[in-house]
């Protein structure tokens, strides 16, 4: 079974404050991408890596791409409370037609 | 360009009826995938449609099923309700899941049965 697992599952923190969020498999991916839903709304795309050790940055939002393509992560410099939602991994194992997705980070962000 | 829409938005009905639900993809777009959300479950793959051709299929019970139609619209349907299946319905479209592309989501459709 191919898996995507995030950490941590949940994250209650204070504005201004950084964190970090890591998603892990033993697969790899053709690429990886990073979605945030809010409560009752559908996952909105805010971005795709491909290249092993890539690194994307997306205003306070930085993204990236293990090495060998099984792993990712997303850190936020100076969370804000617009930050807050679920945040949702995914990707095409390589030689599959599946899109998995990880099993989420449930981030708040207090004032 | 629109997005991906999914009718109804809300839905309730009672245990034991069938449900149908509605995506229409982001024009070109030829792959649709339907997925369960819950809080307890998170996001769960149902199934997903390519060219009108189911091409993988989550561990759901056959009460689940879906069709896609020559212009990749997609329904999903629900028989015989249990009050489980409460959960928000979400469709996904994008170009072809292999490789790079990635994901669109409509806003869901939210399915209570009680």
């Amino acid at each position: 079974t191919q898996l995507l697992e995030q950490s941590p599952q949940f994250l209650s923190i204070q504005e201004g404050e950084n964190l970090t969020v890591y998603c892990n498999s033993s697969s790899v991916f053709s690429s990886l991408q990073w979605y945030r839903q809010e409560p009752g709304e559908g996952p909105v795309l805010l971005v795709t890596v491909v290249t092993g050790g890539e690194v994307k940055k997306l205003k306070r939002l930085t993204f990236q791409f293990g090495d060998a393509r099984k792993d990712s992560s997303l850190h936020i410099t100076a969370a804000q409370p617009g930050d807050t939602g679920l945040y949702l991994c995914a990707g095409g194992p390589t030689g599959t037609y599946k899109y998995i997705f990880g099993t989420g980070t449930r981030l708040k962000v207090l004032a | 360009k629109a997005g991906v829409t999914q009718t109804p938005r809300y839905l309730i009905k009672t245990r034991g009826q069938q449900v149908t639900l509605s995506c229409s993809p982001i024009s070109g777009h030829r792959s649709v995938s339907w997925y369960q959300q819950t809080p307890g479950q998170g996001l769960q793959f149902l199934f997903e449609y390519f060219s009108e051709t189911q091409r993988n299929k989550g561990n759901f019970p056959g009460r689940f099923s879906g069709r896609q139609f020559s212009n990749s619209r997609s329904e999903m349907n629900v028989s015989t309700l249990e009050l489980g299946d409460s959960a928000l319905y979400l469709c996904a479209s994008s170009m072809d899941p292999t490789g790079n592309t990635e994901a669109f989501f409509g806003q869901g459709t939210r399915l209570t049965v009680v």
